[in-house]
């Protein structure tokens, strides 16, 4: 099982470029996730899609836009990159049924910003 | 707002050690709390889910406890093995979309 594919795994940018990071997941589920871990900070939620064709913002989503191209995708863009988004990015899946919900996690992409 | 803490950051310890990795939370209304596992340059994977009504879960040689009264959560590893060697993540669930992360204690077992 593939679970949840995230690409590119690694990305340098320059400063005011602008880049799409991709997400899918084959679980079927129903809510999909971006977030960021940068050290000493924990992960920080972006953005995140309960469902198809609904997002919303999370805890730090200045600087994103996020699309739910359909159930299985979900894309995360920098318009124009800033050093301050050097961290890496995380994308992941779930099934919200209430308490016993799980999150599947994305292996990650690790964007520097010159 | 949810405060997660996990001391401490960092726990090194010899192989076959039972070890307990601590995380404590400021709020206690919670849906549940999970615990991760993360190994360099990889993705997080859930270990243990506990519901907010349950005390405990155990998987294997993790058991994994909840007392939302004190805010507290703790992470037993028994017979440790160089394998485990990772950085754990507890995470509390407060709402269908808010889940908050603690920074993770980062584990090394010594063979």
């Amino acid at each position: 099982n593939a679970g949840v594919t995230q690409t590119p795994k690694f990305q340098v940018l320059k400063t005011g470029q602008s880049m799409t990071l991709q997400c899918a997941q084959d679980m079927n589920h129903n809510s999909m996730y971006w977030y960021r871990q940068d050290p000493g900070m924990g992960l920080r939620l972006i953005y995140y899609s309960a469902s198809e064709g609904t997002t919303d913002k999370g805890e730090v989503p200045n600087g994103y836009n996020v699309s739910r191209l359909n159930k299985r995708e979900f894309s995360l863009r920098l318009e124009s990159a800033a050093p301050s988004q050097t961290s890496v990015y995380f994308c992941a899946s779930s099934d919200w049924t209430g308490a016993n919900e799980k999150l599947f996690f994305g292996s990650g992409t690790q964007l520097s910003v010159l | 707002k949810q405060e997660v803490t996990q001391i401490p950051a960092a726990l090194s310890v010899p192989e076959g050690e039972n070890l307990v990795l601590n995380c404590s939370f400021t709020d206690s209304a919670i849906y549940n709390l999970q615990w991760f596992r993360q190994d360099p340059g990889k993705g997080l994977t859930s270990l243990l889910l506990i519901q907010s009504s349950q005390r405990e879960q155990t998987s294997g040689r993790l058991n994994a406890s909840l007392d939302k009264s004190s805010g507290r959560s703790t992470l037993y590893i028994a017979a440790s093995q160089p394998g485990d060697s990772a950085t754990y993540l507890c995470a509390v669930r407060q709402g269908a979309q808010k889940l908050v992360f603690g920074q993770g204690t980062r584990l090394t077992i010594n063979p």
